[in-house]
């Protein structure tokens, strides 16, 4: 069965941290780029970070950049986002997503609230 | 960086009519060495994850009904629902991957039934 769960999300105070992972099964998790895209209320889509099979590439979108750190453990197919310097604005739905250049496999999402 | 623009904002569709949501991006997205559209359509319905329509603009993913189709070439490319159904309600998203490995959304488009 295709399967990827999202955890982690939760309440926080702007300037805190917190790590999302995103445990996949049956989408050869090592095999594929992965990505994590965000939904903040009311609003659309937004792509926030992506990392090659091996770990050695990783690419963020800017409002993210030097605040967040993607990473795999491939051994376990597990994916992680690293979320420091937390902001309101970072309010969202996170998503982890096979990416195969268009986003195939999505997990239902964690939800991350920035607040104090 | 690429803008990409839908439209309308809002759809509303009587059941068993047609629906046509536009994307048009700020840049061809029409690759010259392969001839491919980097373009995809995802479906997001409340509470579930979005779902992959098409890719390489016109691509249907597995299991899309037929009724869904995609078109559209260079900076300007369509999603039509050729029959509207009530489980079509959602929100429609296009996604250029051009830039990749980066990522843009259109704003999305909200389906609804009239």
């Amino acid at each position: 069965e295709v399967q990827a769960v999202e955890s982690g999300g939760g309440l926080v105070q702007p300037g805190g941290s917190l790590r999302l992972s995103c445990v996949a099964s049956g989408i050869s998790f090592s095999s594929y780029w992965m990505s994590w895209v965000r939904q903040a209320p009311g609003k659309g889509l937004e792509w926030v970070a992506n990392i090659k099979q091996d770990g050695s590439e990783q690419h963020y979108v800017d409002s993210v950049k030097g605040r967040f750190t993607i990473s795999r453990d491939n051994a376990k197919n597990i994916l992680y986002l690293q979320m420091n310097s937390l902001r309101a604005e970072d309010t969202a739905i996170y998503y982890c997503a096979r990416d195969e250049l268009w986003l195939r496999y999505w997990g239902q999402g964690t939800k991350v609230t920035v607040s104090s | 960086d690429i803008v990409m623009t839908q439209s309308p904002d809002s759809l509303a569709v009587s059941l068993g009519e047609r629906a046509t949501i536009n994307c048009k991006s700020s840049q061809s997205l029409l690759y010259s060495s392969n001839n491919k559209n980097y373009l995809a359509w995802y479906q997001h319905k409340p509470g579930q994850p979005p779902r992959l329509l098409f890719y390489w603009a016109s691509t249907r993913a597995s299991g899309v009904p037929d009724r869904f189709s995609g078109s559209g070439s260079g900076t300007d490319f369509a999603l039509t629902i050729s029959s509207l159904q009530a489980e079509d309600v959602a929100v429609y998203y296009c996604q250029e991957y051009f830039s990749t490995p980066m990522y843009t959304f259109g704003q999305g488009t909200k389906l609804e039934i009239k």
